[in-house]
């Protein structure tokens, strides 16, 4: 049974490009949340998504967007990418509604923007 | 003031000892997460607690909800205990809040 398994596992982007993130979910597990964490802080919740739409979201730009697919996995694009975008990007999967189980997260992103 | 405090921020321990990370938090919550990352990012769960205590091996963990605090120990500490330890809330929109992290160190 996989984990939550996120791609790539690093990319090297320039200012002012798109990026786009991969990840699905635990088998089983129908929600997807992104979180940002720059080097030596703890993560900020960027969005949630389940049954294809954003559900919830944190204080980030419009510059970041999401999507979720009909099998659960979902992507995280960010546009117009700036210095302080690098960071490690986490997805971590659960099912909706109050929390049952420990939490599942991939083993990140690691975005640097040069 | 962050939603959900931790500490200490470093904490470095000789092999063997009894480790304390605390984690203070002041919204209403759902659920509280101890989290282990190690270098290379990648964050595993220890424990999801909403009352009471919890022990899985080494490691142990309690809540106090009326206190609004946390603690994690971790008894006769070992090098591959070494890395950043996590404390999150989930509130009641379902979103985690993360506290910064207390990184720890433990020497032979």
């Amino acid at each position: 049974d996989a984990g939550v398994t996120q791609s790539p596992t690093h990319l090297i982007k320039t200012r002012g490009q798109q990026v786009t993130l991969r990840c699905s979910p635990k088998s089983g597990h129908d929600t997807v949340s992104w979180y940002q964490q720059a080097l030596g802080q703890g993560p900020q919740f960027i969005f949630q998504y389940y049954e294809e739409e954003e559900r919830q979201r944190g204080n980030f730009p419009d510059r970041f967007s999401g999507h979720q697919f009909p099998n659960y996995s979902s992507e995280l694009n960010v546009n117009a990418l700036l210095l302080g975008d690098s960071a490690l990007y986490l997805c971590a999967s659960s099912l909706r509604g109050p929390p049952r189980e420990k939490l599942f997260f991939g083993s990140g992103t690691q975005l640097s923007v040069l | 003031k962050n939603e959900v405090e931790q500490s200490p921020q470093n904490l470095t321990a000789q092999e063997g000892e009894f480790i304390t990370i605390n984690c203070s938090y002041s919204v209403g919550i759902s659920a509280l997460h101890w989290l282990q990352q190690h270098p290379g990012g990648g964050i595993v769960s220890l424990f999801m607690l909403s009352s009471g205590k919890k022990k899985h091996g080494r490691l142990i963990a309690t809540i106090n909800i009326q206190e609004k605090h946390s603690s994690l120990h971790i008894t006769a500490s070992h090098p591959r205990d070494s890395a950043v330890y996590i404390c999150a809330v989930t509130g009641t929109a379902s979103k985690l809040t993360f506290g910064t992290g207390t990184r720890l160190q433990v020497t032979l």
